[in-house]
């Protein structure tokens, strides 16, 4: 049951450039938004999470926006790396339960 | 170690054994998470623990699955009579408590032949 669309599946990105990765949801219900970075043969590991009172949340070169009438939220990688090339997903909480609900992930190549 | 810890890494066997994976979440966290990521897909929610208690195992896809929690702290996935739509990682996640953010193991690959 795909309640969180995301996308694109896969982005190119040179060195230097913004990489943006969008989520879409459908059910208004939610309390938490984080995004996971995955490596491969790693588990995701928590890159920055927002809340729905808030429209945006930056923390070094990442950044959350929040747009709660369009129900949608992004990611935006500024000055992006080959370090930042990795799988990223998007999730959320609903305001029920403790169970994370993901996207089916955005595979990220940052060009040297 | 610091972080959730599961075992085996990987593991492979034979359609119709029983499989048990485990996991060692980081010490005091009193909520625990089992997901399923099959390959190339997002996580798929399998089960939550709070403390001993499992108030939220609607993730299990079948009667084949099971998990349990002990002393507060391991947590083991049971998967009966395996078969091949079972292939895939399983993630464990733990949190402080059920409304903290969630960290995630590196998982085990489990092939089933």
């Amino acid at each position: 049951q795909q309640q969180v669309k995301q996308s694109p599946q896969s982005l190119i990105v040179q060195k230097g450039g913004i990489s943006i990765i969008n989520c879409a949801y459908e059910n208004t219900a939610f309390d938490y938004f984080p995004w996971y970075q995955q490596f491969p043969g790693k588990g995701p590991a928590l890159l920055i999470a927002i809340r729905p009172d808030v429209s945006e949340k930056k923390e070094g070169r990442f950044t959350i926006s929040f747009n709660k009438s369009a129900k949608q939220f992004s990611l935006h990688i500024m000055d992006s790396q080959p370090g930042d090339s990795a799988t990223y997903f998007c999730a959320f909480r609903s305001n029920s339960g403790y169970a994370l609900n993901f996207g089916k992930g955005t595979s990220l190549l940052v060009t040297p | 170690g610091a972080g959730v810890s599961q075992s085996p890494s990987n593991k492979v066997t034979e359609k119709g054994k029983d499989v048990e994976l485990r996991c060692d979440p980081i010490s005091g966290h009193t909520a625990l998470y089992w997901y399923r990521q099959r390959l190339g897909q997002g996580l798929e929610f399998l089960i939550y623990f709070q403390g001993n208690s499992a108030p939220d195992k609607s993730g299990l896809p079948s009667d084949r699955f099971s998990a349990e929690r002990t002393g507060e702290s391991v947590s083991t996935l049971t998967i009966q009579r395996t078969q091949q739509e079972d292939s895939a990682v399983y993630l464990c996640a733990s949190s402080q408590q059920g409304n903290q953010p969630q960290h995630f193991g590196d998982g085990t690959r489990l092939s089933i032949l």
